[in-house]
């Protein structure tokens, strides 16, 4: 079945360092891939997406570039700031679940950013 | 922004008693969903739900767990004798259209303790 694999966390970082959280799926066809953020007492949020191999996503100065040749949605950013601590999730949904657009998602990665 | 907004934020239960979770969809959605995370694993699909009916449930979802729309707003999920392992973080989740990338918006979550 479908499966994503996340950089296991936590992860801290002084701020205005450069972010990489890695991400990489398993899945047949082609997926449409997400980041997702869960800031403290918050819901989970959409960060960014892709639905293609070679596509760009990109919010709030966070990237990830759908990589097919190596399943891959590295979420990156060049300059974090304490306001981006929050857990990071990547998933994806699957077109050949038949319109059902049930997302399969990674562990989570904690992200603290230390002033 | 319209919201998921979910109801309890916490709930403590015993072993044994019947839960009700509450969710109230953003209102021009039409497809529903629950997950669940339990502490420190991944966040888990339990179902989806549309024109009043299941449209896929997990292995996790078994006798145990329902789901209704009872009123054209709430959508609830039901436990109706939780066990110690039911207690997790659930997700109430809502979309427009489960059509190509699509995102899901997520409510705050309810955490739920069994005791």
């Amino acid at each position: 079945g479908d499966s994503v694999t996340q950089m296991e966390g936590p992860v801290t970082l002084s701020e205005e360092a450069f972010l990489t959280i890695n991400c990489t799926y398993t899945a047949t066809g082609y997926p449409s891939l997400f980041w997702y953020v869960q800031y403290p007492g918050e819901g989970l949020q959409l960060l960014l997406k892709a639905t293609k191999a070679d596509d760009k996503g990109s919010n709030k100065g966070f990237e990830a570039t759908y990589r097919k040749e190596t399943t891959s949605f590295h979420l990156e950013k060049g300059s974090v700031q304490v306001s981006d601590s929050a857990v990071y999730f990547c998933a994806l949904t699957n077109p050949s679940n038949f319109g059902n657009e049930k997302l399969t998602f990674g562990t989570g990665t904690r992200l603290t950013i230390i002033p | 922004e319209p919201e998921v907004t979910q109801t309890p934020s916490h709930q403590v239960t015993q072993m044994g008693q019947e839960v009700i979770l509450r969710c109230v969809p953003i209102s021009n959605h039409l497809y529903f969903y629950w997950y669940r995370q339990i502490l420190g694993q991944k966040v888990e699909f339990l179902v989806s739900f549309y024109n009043n009916e299941i449209s896929e449930k997990s292995e996790i979802f078994d006798d145990q767990f329902s789901v209704e729309r009872p009123d054209g707003s709430n959508f609830t999920l039901k436990i109706r004798s939780t066990k110690l392992e039911d207690s997790a973080m659930y997700f109430c989740a809502s979309t427009v259209s489960p059509v190509g990338g699509s995102p899901l918006h997520f409510g705050n979550g309810t955490r739920l303790t069994v005791t």
